[in-house]
């Protein structure tokens, strides 16, 4: 068990611009989320994934937020043009498709939108 | 809408109390679970509540569901500075919904 991993760690971008971040997760969960958080407060839900079916993106979330998870594996989020609204840390995190199991969580991709 | 609120949302105490922090919904969740995290790192698993009613304990930290699978409390005893963090509970409505997370409680044990 490697953990979750996600790159890169940091990112600093000019507003406009697009940005990507990939997620590894534990090999065999077939759960994948995404979440936000901002300092201070709780990850706010993005998007999951079940093996490479993209199940639910929040509503809140605008159509610059893309997320893919080709063949089950790892995923990407793409932020196009990119606005300082856009700065936090994106969390992924994995978990089995048993009942109640627990969310494994990376470190997160830090993104700062000058 | 935040469909799980925390209480307080900041806590500073000092080495040796003991403190209680909430998770409230007005909505039922099949399970709830409870995460520390630290300054840039991802939350950590604490523990997962199933049952109404349930209790469990982990060292110095008592979880409680409530009865109606609505609410939860995490209570600290004889906190100590290595409890500082933020605690988080989350949950999901159905086994296959997705997890939500309250906005976190903010805990600082000063020695």
């Amino acid at each position: 068990d490697t953990g979750v991993s996600q790159d890169p760690r940091h990112k600093i971008t000019k507003r406009g611009q697009n940005v990507t971040f990939r997620c590894d997760p534990i090999s065999e969960h077939n759960r994948l989320y995404w979440y936000r958080q901002t300092l201070g407060q709780g990850p706010e839900f993005l998007t999951y994934f079940q093996n490479e079916a993209q199940l639910e993106k929040s509503r809140l979330l605008s159509d610059r937020f893309s997320a893919e998870r080709p063949k089950g594996s790892f995923s990407t989020l793409e932020i196009q043009r990119t606005e300082q609204g856009d700065s936090a840390m994106y969390l992924c995190a994995s978990r089995t498709g048993q009942y109640n199991s627990p969310l494994h969580f990376g470190n997160g991709t830090r993104l700062t939108v000058t | 809408t935040q469909l799980l609120e925390q209480s307080p949302q900041f806590l500073s105490i000092q080495e040796g109390e003991n403190l209680t922090v909430y998770c409230n919904s007005s909505s039922v969740f099949s399970s709830l679970q409870w995460y520390r995290q630290e300054p840039g790192e991802g939350p950590v698993l604490l523990v997962t509540v199933v049952t109404g009613g349930e209790v469990k304990k982990l060292k110095r930290l008592t979880f409680q569901f409530g009865d109606a699978r609505k609410d939860s409390s995490l209570h600290i005893t004889a906190a100590q500075p290595g409890d500082t963090g933020l605690y988080l509970c989350a949950g999901a409505r159905t086994s296959y919904d997705k997890v939500i997370f309250g906005p976190g409680t903010s805990l600082s044990v000063i020695p």
